[in-house]
């Protein structure tokens, strides 16, 4: 069974669409995350949630919106998809918030057209 | 604010050669450091974590090493195989509040057969 699944593996769009990634973990853990990893390969923390309680947002657009309905899933919604959102999303979860080791989906690759 | 250096960028070796990859920090306020593997194309998986208060990890053919003090950790890779091949990053987990995951860019590692 797959610990951590995002759908769908690959997203091409075009500028100016809504797009939604879905992300589940069958971990039991209480926390989930969001990254981001660009063409240079550079990971950067999106968002997390602990317990459906969101704990970090970083400096990001909000085009990008989370959701995550239970612990269990989180969600990212991206409106008014843009060229620079072109990237590979990963979602990852955690047993806690602190000092757990974090679980990677496979990703979810976005092209922007 | 934290930075995280992995050196070399890339590195190829011939199979059973021991191998050691580096990761060096700014700021030596750190609750954890992790090591990750990334295959082409697929989402990252962890392989040790090693809390501030610890020296080392090790599992199976891999160590790896923490010395806080001068902000660096070390993964050792025992007898190389090819399918060690992938992309190696470190990650390092910020002591307060808002412990989130500063990433290197990683170390992009090939063993030839």
């Amino acid at each position: 069974d797959t610990a951590v699944s995002q759908t769908p593996k690959y997203l091409v769009t075009q500028m100016g669409n809504d797009k939604s990634i879905k992300c589940e973990q069958n971990l039991g853990h209480d926390t989930m995350y969001w990254y981001k990893q660009d063409s240079k390969k550079f990971l950067k923390i999106m968002f997390s949630y602990n317990n459906k309680e969101l704990i970090i947002n970083e400096t990001v657009p909000n085009r990008f919106s989370p959701k995550s309905p239970d612990k269990a899933h989180l969600n990212l919604h991206i409106n008014s998809l843009e060229l620079g959102d072109s990237a590979v999303y990963f979602c990852a979860s955690s047993q806690r918030l602190q000092g757990f080791a974090q679980y990677f989906g496979p990703g979810t690759r976005l092209t922007v057209t | 604010k934290q930075e995280v250096t992995q050196i070399p960028a890339a590195l190829s070796v011939p199979e059973g050669e021991n191998l050691v990859l580096n990761c060096s920090f700014t700021d030596s306020a750190i609750y954890n450091l992790q090591w990750f593997r990334q295959d082409p194309g697929k989402g990252l998986t962890s392989l040790l974590l090693i809390q501030s208060s610890q020296r080392e990890q090790t599992s199976g053919r891999l160590n790896a090493s923490l010395d806080k003090s001068s902000g660096r950790s070390t993964l050792y890779i025992a007898a190389s195989q090819p399918g060690d091949s992938a992309t190696y990053l470190c990650a390092v987990s910020r002591a307060g509040n808002n412990r989130k995951l500063i990433w290197g860019l990683g170390t992009s590692l090939g063993v030839n057969p």
